[in-house]
């Protein structure tokens, strides 16, 4: 069955770096775009960052872009979500999201049927 | 970029009523649009997608409308299960965006 695996939440200082990362199984992983998107305490979803199948297309949220990248591995079946320069207001749980239909054409991007189970990121003093 | 916003963002029903929830899109987005439900503690599980579709293993009562920039979620008879907050979400093109939600009491 396909499974989402996080992992690499912590707590780090305001203005440090941390990498997620987000190994999937029971799929094909070429085939699937894979997604970031975070829920900060007691508050709503925030799509966070996407790439393409191929490694290709990135897409990020303006409130992470130039301070978070996305990348994937496609033998190690993993995604990867680099978070540079964080503030306090990246505090949330992180999830890894999978588009439900494969192969999508260049440029376009699906919606989720398969999620992990979150990592925590606290960036806190 | 495209912004969602949703109404109501709470409401309180009784079980078998029949609720609905809006969903506008800041641009037409045809039918890129999907409806989640999540739950306390739980990762957020897909109702509809492509705006009407169904996803298989949900509930009838659970359906969607709309396309270009204004969208519905219905139940059509709420149940107690039904406790939840309700999102939704443009998916077609980057960047990605959610609605704020709709917290549904029974």
């Amino acid at each position: 069955q396909v499974k989402l695996v996080e992992s690499g939440g912590g707590v780090v200082q305001p203005g440090r770096s941390l990498r997620l990362s987000c190994t999937g199984s029971g799929f094909d992983f070429i085939y699937y775009g894979m997604h970031w998107v975070r829920q900060s305490p007691g508050k709503g979803l925030e799509w966070v960052a996407a790439i393409s199948r191929d490694g290709s297309e990135r897409y990020y949220a303006d409130s992470v872009k130039g301070r978070f990248n996305i990348s994937r591995d496609t033998p190690e079946k993993t995604v990867y979500l680099q978070m540079n320069s964080l503030r306090a207001d990246d505090t949330a749980m992180y999830y890894c999201a999978k588009e439900s239909r494969g192969l999508r054409p260049p440029g376009q991007l699906d919606f989720f049927y398969y999620w992990g189970q979150g990592t925590l990121v606290n960036v806190s003093s | 970029d495209i912004q969602l916003t949703q109404s109501p963002s709470s409401l309180s029903a009784s079980v078998g009523d029949r609720v609905t929830i809006t969903c506008r899109a800041s641009q037409d987005i045809r039918y890129y649009l999907a409806w989640y439900q999540q739950k306390p503690g739980s990762a957020p599980k897909v109702l509809i997608y492509d705006a009407y579709t169904l996803q298989s293993g949900v509930p009838s009562r659970f359906s969607g409308s709309g396309s270009g920039t204004d969208f519905t979620l219905t139940i059509s008879s709420l149940q107690p299960e039904d406790v939840a907050t309700y999102f939704c979400q443009y998916y077609h093109s980057g960047p990605c965006s959610f609605g704020p939600g709709t917290k549904l009491e029974v």
